[in-house]
């Protein structure tokens, strides 16, 4: 398996508090990638990473903001969690040109 | 990125070959098909892609037709642990796109 690890792992918050969530990766791959999945959504892409302090928009981006100061660790941050935000949240990583994105174990976040 | 169109499940049983279609008729020439899964809950996995061309790797095959408009991965030997949802996927091969994920085809494969 890839070595991408996230955390926390489970996170339950109030609505109006920041929360963030770390992806770390030992693979040295250069795009990062942070996936939201939701029921009979399929997995839809938040913000990602082409390199470090590069980073970019996806579809579902409202309400989030990322940082990556290493290449080792892409943050994706709610600056003041809604329940809309409720969701299992994956971080990717992958190299460019690469067919194959590889996943970490994801993060489950409630917000009450 | 290019539709694609999935069956919402199938089943399968246990030891028999399980035959996930899927059909993406707009696809352009420069886009790949890929296959992925994702075992409860977990993240998604890579299983194989292709172009024009059939494909195997020690998971699965790909079977791309003529026209490119559908292809069919197919496990020859399906156990317990395929049990999954499987999302067939088509984008071109470029720096860094992200992969769109529909709702996929949950396959339960059956003792």
């Amino acid at each position: 398996d890839a070595g991408i690890t996230q955390s926390p792992r489970h996170k339950v918050t109030e609505t109006g508090t920041p929360v963030t969530l770390r992806c770390h990766q030992t693979e040295n791959h250069r795009y990062m990638y942070w996936y939201r999945q939701d029921p009979g959504h399929g997995l839809r892409l938040i913000h990602y990473s082409y390199g470090v302090k590069d980073t970019d928009k996806g579809e579902v981006s409202d309400g989030y903001s990322v940082s990556r100061s290493k290449t080792e660790d892409f943050l994706l941050t709610l600056e003041s969690a809604t329940s809309s935000q409720t969701s299992v949240y994956f971080c990717a990583i992958s190299e460019p040109l690469s067919y194959e994105q590889y996943f970490g174990p994801g993060t489950r976040l409630t917000v009450t | 990125d290019a539709k694609t169109t999935q069956p919402t499940s199938m089943d399968c049983a246990e030891g028999r070959a399980a035959n996930l279609p899927c059909n993406h008729s707009t696809i352009s020439g420069n886009e790949y098909v890929y296959w992925y899964r994702q075992i409860h809950s977990q993240g998604p996995q890579y299983i194989i892609h292709g172009l024009k061309n059939n494909e195997t790797n020690e998971m699965a095959s790909l079977i791309i037709t003529e026209d490119r408009k559908s292809s069919t991965l197919i496990l020859p030997h399906a156990t317990l642990r395929d049990t999954a949802v499987y999302y067939c996927i088509v984008r071109p091969l470029s720096y860094g796109q992200n992969f769109v994920f529909g709702p996929g085809t949950r396959l339960s494969v059956l003792p």
